[in-house]
């Protein structure tokens, strides 16, 4: 079975700290993705990532980075945490063929006060 | 652009009631369509897909079928239980578009009582 872990499940972070979401695929997958999912609003993609330090911008970057040293590993940064940034974010990898699946790992709820 | 519209929650039923969440899609070509699951605490899980017109996804006893004449891919089940109680999600993924990106609707959430 594909595995998508993320670090953390719940995070609180003050206003202007900087913080680092984790998330880590066991199938060698070359796709990995960062969401965020806020109600009514379904899931938008922040970054993703076709290779190892490939990066694209999804429909919502602003205020957010990206890093991928590591094929299987993928990090959402927060260079500097709003109060806006308070969501829940999902990592997701995708299969490399029909039809394309994308796997999601468990979330992380991140709360900005 | 590409876009998913599905119905609007809460949606409550009682248990063994019949299910439908309706969602229509705008896209060129001919996307792959899918419904995910999220049940409460968890992240998402596929729970069934369709990548050409008339195709029927099905799992678990819920069934989506591809219409494109409709642009339609609207989730069923005969009779829910309440282990069905999640946020269902409908998604397309563009035929061209590069890296295959995944376009969600809102979310539906669904709540069924004994």
């Amino acid at each position: 079975d594909v595995k998508v872990t993320q670090s953390s499940r719940y995070l609180v972070k003050r206003t202007g700290e900087k913080v680092f979401l984790e998330c880590v695929q066991d199938m060698d997958h070359e796709n990995m993705f960062w969401y965020r999912q806020d109600p009514g609003l379904g899931l938008r993609l922040i970054y993703f990532s076709y290779d190892v330090k490939m990066k694209e911008k999804g429909d919502i970057p602003e205020g957010y980075s990206v890093s991928r040293e590591k094929k299987e590993r993928f990090s959402l940064i927060l260079e500097s945490a709003s109060t806006n940034q308070t969501s829940m974010y999902l990592c997701a990898s995708k299969e490399q063929h029909l039809p394309y699946e994308q796997y999601f790992g468990p979330g992380t709820r991140l709360t900005v006060t | 652009g590409d876009s998913v519209t599905q119905m609007e929650g809460p949606v409550t039923l009682s248990e063994e009631a019949f299910l439908t969440i309706n969602c229509t899609y705008t896209a060129t070509g001919y996307p792959s369509l899918f419904w995910y699951v999220q049940y409460p605490g968890e992240g998402l899980q596929l729970l069934l897909k369709a990548t050409k017109a008339d195709d029927k996804g099905s799992n678990k006893g819920f069934e989506a079928t591809y219409r494109k004449e409709t642009t339609s891919f609207h989730l069923e089940k005969g009779s829910v239980q309440v282990s069905d109680s999640a946020v269902y999600f409908c998604a397309l993924m563009p035929f061209s578009g590069g890296y295959n990106k995944l376009i969600f609707g809102a979310g539906t959430r669904l709540a069924v009582h004994p």
